[in-house]
């Protein structure tokens, strides 16, 4: 049982360049989610999705764009990376609305140049 | 501008004394979380309070959510090296079905032997 796995764990981007993380979860759950972690910031929401096909904006959206074509894959892109969006990503998910349990991935570490 | 305050930023103790972190917000949560997350992974949930007033305990660590459910403070009885990590703490604000979950920056403990 695999959890919630993430790939890449690493990745350098040059500025203007594009990406896509992928997020898969094994659990079977409905809520997924994609947050950032900044030093000092805590982690922010970028964007959230409540079932396949289904998707919506959290607190910091802008410059991401996501997808959830099947169930247990989610996926982040960065269609024009900017430094700005140096950071390290995270995606969680949970079988309830209320998320109370949010099972978090390792994290994805990226650099924009 | 951190919708959760959390403090000490830091902290360094040595095994066996206690501690204790504080979670604090002007706004009112539904729920409030605590994780605990260790250098180049993600968030681990150590518990979820949904009451106001309403205590916790997990082995050594004390959970207490606010009467009012806008604070939170959890406190580790004899510490360990293990407990080492960053602490951190998530309002939820549950509308339209849907659980969103703000994060606080963190506390990072460290535990010497």
């Amino acid at each position: 049982n695999a959890g919630v796995t993430q790939t890449p764990k690493f990745r350098v981007l040059k500025t203007g360049q594009s990406m896509t993380l992928l997020c898969a979860q094994d659990m079977n759950h409905e809520y997924m989610y994609w947050y950032r972690q900044d030093p000092g910031m805590g982690l922010r929401l970028i964007h959230y999705s409540v079932g396949e096909g289904t998707t919506a904006k959290g607190e910091v959206p802008d410059g991401y764009n996501v997808s959830r074509l099947k169930k247990q894959n989610f996926l982040l892109g960065l269609e024009s990376a900017a430094p700005s969006q140096t950071s390290v990503y995270f995606c969680a998910s949970s079988y309830s609305p209320q998320g109370y349990e949010q099972y978090f991935g390792p994290g994805t570490r990226l650099t924009v140049t | 501008t951190q919708l959760l305050e959390q403090s000490p930023q830091f902290l360094s103790i040595q095994e066996g004394e206690n501690l204790t972190v504080y979670c604090n917000s002007s706004s009112v949560f539904s729920s409030l979380q605590w994780y605990r997350q260790e250098p180049g992974e993600g968030p681990v949930l150590l518990v979820t309070v949904v009451t106001g007033g309403e205590v916790k305990k997990l082995k050594r660590l004390t959970f207490q959510f606010g009467d009012a459910r806008k604070d939170s403070s959890l406190h580790i009885t004899a510490a360990q090296t293990g407990d080492t990590g960053l602490y951190l703490c998530a309002g939820g604000s549950y509308r339209y079905n849907f659980n969103k979950f703000y994060f606080g920056s963190g506390t990072k403990l460290n535990v010497k032997p």
